[in-house]
């Protein structure tokens, strides 16, 4: 059972649109939010990161809106860049002791000049 | 070093055949982290080491995996009698302390090929 559902699979924006991408989860355990990129041959590098007590986190062109009622959260990249383009992971915490990340499916954002 | 170092960065290997995969976390992190990362398919949790804690070892697909962490330190993943689904990138992570907040670096993975 997939715990956290991204979407969409793949996005084309052109230079400074505004890609938006989706997450939605069912675990009300789930408390904290973050959003890794992840280039072609690299690891995972933690983008921004929300806790459910607040609503919205930005971070530079970078923005987290979370919904708690509805258990959905976005990313929205402002003003995006070629060098945007990478694959984006949600994620939840699960809670409890153990610190451990469930990830969404991904998401492939290219950023056409 | 800097960040959480892997080796090696390519394997091909018989199916069949057993392979080791090993992981540096960052000095000083004591959580240290395995996932799989299977074409379209996320990150897929493995296992989790917190310091002296018992591993929580809840994401491992089979007794045909299992990785130790000597010394608080350097991790090893092993996969016995290796199967070509078991081919994916399989990334190590630590984090400075096993709680959020910390947040939690990967490493460039080790890309395995079961022919």
């Amino acid at each position: 059972q997939q715990q956290v559902k991204q979407s969409p699979q793949s996005l084309i924006v052109q230079k400074g649109g505004i890609p938006i991408i989706n997450c939605a989860y069912e675990n009300t355990a789930f408390d904290y939010f973050p959003w890794y990129q992840q280039f072609p041959g690299k690891g995972p590098a933690l983008l921004i990161a929300i806790r459910p007590d607040v609503s919205e986190k930005k971070e530079g062109r970078f923005t987290i809106s979370f919904n708690k009622s509805a258990k959905q959260f976005s990313l929205h990249i402002m003003d995006s860049q070629p060098g945007d383009s990478a694959t984006y992971f949600c994620a939840a915490n699960s809670g409890g002791s153990n610190y451990k990340l469930t990830f969404g499916k991904g998401t492939l954002l290219t950023v056409n000049p | 070093g800097a960040g959480v170092s892997q080796s090696p960065s390519n394997k091909v290997t018989e199916k069949g055949k057993d392979v080791e995969l090993r992981c540096d976390p960052i000095s000083g992190h004591t959580a240290l982290y395995w996932y799989r990362q299977s074409l379209g398919q996320g990150l897929e949790f493995l296992i989790y080491f917190q310091g002296n804690s018992a591993p929580d070892k809840s994401g491992l697909p089979s007794d045909r995996f299992s990785a130790e962490r000597t010394g608080g330190s350097v991790s090893t993943l092993t996969i016995q009698r290796t199967q070509q689904e078991d081919s994916a990138v399989y990334l190590c992570a630590s984090s400075l302390r096993g709680s959020i907040g910390n947040t939690i670096y990967f490493g460039e993975g080790s890309w395995l090929t079961v022919v």
